[in-house]
């Protein structure tokens, strides 16, 4: 597509349920990020996936987070067991060489 | 060695001012340096871009300048307008041979122009 695509753009759930949220990058862009945003807050990294490298998941804030990247396109983003401070924008981007483009992200709330 | 420290933490400009945001940086291995822009309800978007070789560029409106050895780079908006009240990032990303790098971002800058 035009550009990289995050679904859904809003989700709400219990505590304790676990979520899946998705990104399908630009095409061709080998590179995946994911990174969360909390209210009002900067950019926390998460993790990266670079072609068939391992990921880069040192910033993973806990054993209930993790993601997988299909076939180097689409990701998923699963939060295990949600608790109440996992509420933020979770964004995701692509790209090829310098440069990020980010999709405009999923708003997580967890009640 | 990997922060990135952005300052102001927001910043109000009359419109037709000039607006300008700082960051500095530790990691002498970054050698890629860009803006994004984020408007509310939207992902960041790349604004302007630097690498080190040169201390300034400028897009329109937009000025990025670099200061190798003070490890600092700034942007500055030249006639801010409403429409760039935003949250500003700077970021920074090692040297890397073709492939993506991870970028590294500041903390961000809530601008807001006023009338």
């Amino acid at each position: 597509g035009a550009g990289v695509s995050q679904s859904p753009s809003n989700k709400v759930t219990e505590k304790g349920k676990d979520v899946e949220l998705r990104c399908d990058p630009i095409s061709g862009h080998t590179a995946l990020y994911w990174y969360r945003q909390s209210l009002g807050q900067g950019l926390e990294f998460l993790i990266y996936f670079q072609g068939n490298s391992a990921p880069d998941k040192s910033g993973l804030p806990s054993d209930r987070f993790s993601a997988e990247r299909t076939g180097g396109s689409v990701s998923t983003l699963t939060i295990q067991r949600t608790q109440q401070e996992d509420s933020a924008v979770y964004l995701c981007a692509s790209s090829l060489a310098y440069g990020y483009t980010f999709g405009s992200g999923t708003r997580l709330t967890v009640v | 060695q990997q922060q990135v420290k952005q300052s102001p933490q927001s910043l109000i400009v009359q419109k037709g001012g000039i607006s300008i945001i700082n960051c500095a940086y530790e990691n002498t291995a970054f050698d890629y340096f860009p803006w994004y822009q984020q408007f509310p309800g939207k992902g960041p978007a790349l604004l302007i871009a630097i690498r080190p070789d040169v201390s300034e560029k400028k897009e329109g409106r937009f000025t990025i300048s670099f200061n190798k050895s003070a490890k600092q780079f700034s942007l500055h908006i030249m006639d801010s307008q409403p429409g760039d009240s935003a949250t500003y990032f700077c970021a920074a990303s090692p040297e890397h041979t073709g492939t993506a790098s991870k970028l590294t971002f500041g903390t961000g800058t809530r601008l807001q122009v006023t009338l």
